[in-house]
């Protein structure tokens, strides 16, 4: 398997640019989480679906943010419009069942830059 | 609440030695406590978990934890440390399931330096 796969690795835009991030998690996993990774504020949940529903988006920043996971091997993270502060690294990352109490499996990750 | 603390924000060990990784962490009920390593420029990798059972667990690469529960820790350790070690380690905790806790708690992270 070839884990979970993220793409772009690297996305620089200017601010006022919508931005999308894709992630394909491995097969048969059934719970997909979005972090946020910065220095200041370290790892950061964004959004839980499981089963290709979202099931916590508390962590969604403001209505700028947005995800979707039309079906369980696909998800996207959308920013619109985007702002410099919004610069970090986007993790996806699956796991079985619920994901409660089973180790998440990461991708490698979207660093975005927002000029 | 819950929250996690990593109370060193590097730690540096010669290579050889044993190496420990602090955590503690507050729950309100029995907690679910994870250790994830990253690598520069990768996502993290789970390391090891504890839910239920020994209070002594293995995981991968030759690490282990062990599960306090009176000083509410759960450090990470390793008994000779390889240059390869050197990492980013990360704990994260979670309240026993509720219904509605979803979220793990994620420690600051600890920069391991394993020097030659």
């Amino acid at each position: 398997d070839a884990g979970v796969i993220q793409s772009p690795r690297h996305e620089v835009t200017e601010m006022g640019q919508e931005v999308t991030l894709r992630c394909k998690p491995i097969s048969g996993h059934n719970s997909l989480f979005w972090y946020r990774q910065t220095m200041m504020r370290g790892l950061e949940l964004l959004i839980y679906f499981n089963n290709n529903v979202p099931i916590d988006d508390s962590g969604m920043p403001e209505d700028r943010f947005s995800a979707k996971m039309p079906n369980a091997s696909f998800s996207t993270l959308k920013i619109q419009p985007s702002e410099p502060r919004d610069s970090a690294v986007y993790f996806c990352a699956s796991s079985t069942g619920t994901g409660l109490n089973e180790k998440l499996f990461f991708g490698s990750g979207t660093q975005l830059s927002v000029l | 609440a819950q929250s996690v603390a990593q109370p060193e924000d590097q730690v540096n060990v010669a290579e050889g030695n044993p190496l420990t990784v602090k955590c503690t962490y507050s729950v309100s009920g029995n907690p679910y406590l994870f250790w994830y390593v990253q690598y520069p420029n990768r996502g993290l990798q789970f390391l090891l978990k504890y839910i239920t059972g020994d209070n002594l667990v293995k995981g991968s690469y030759g690490f282990e934890a062990e599960f306090n529960k009176s000083q509410t820790s759960f450090h990470l350790k390793k008994p000779s440390a390889l240059v390869s070690d050197s990492a980013l380690y990360f704990c994260a905790v979670r309240d026993a399931p509720v219904d509605s806790n979803y979220q793990l708690i994620w420690g600051a992270g600890t920069k391991l330096i394993i020097k030659p």
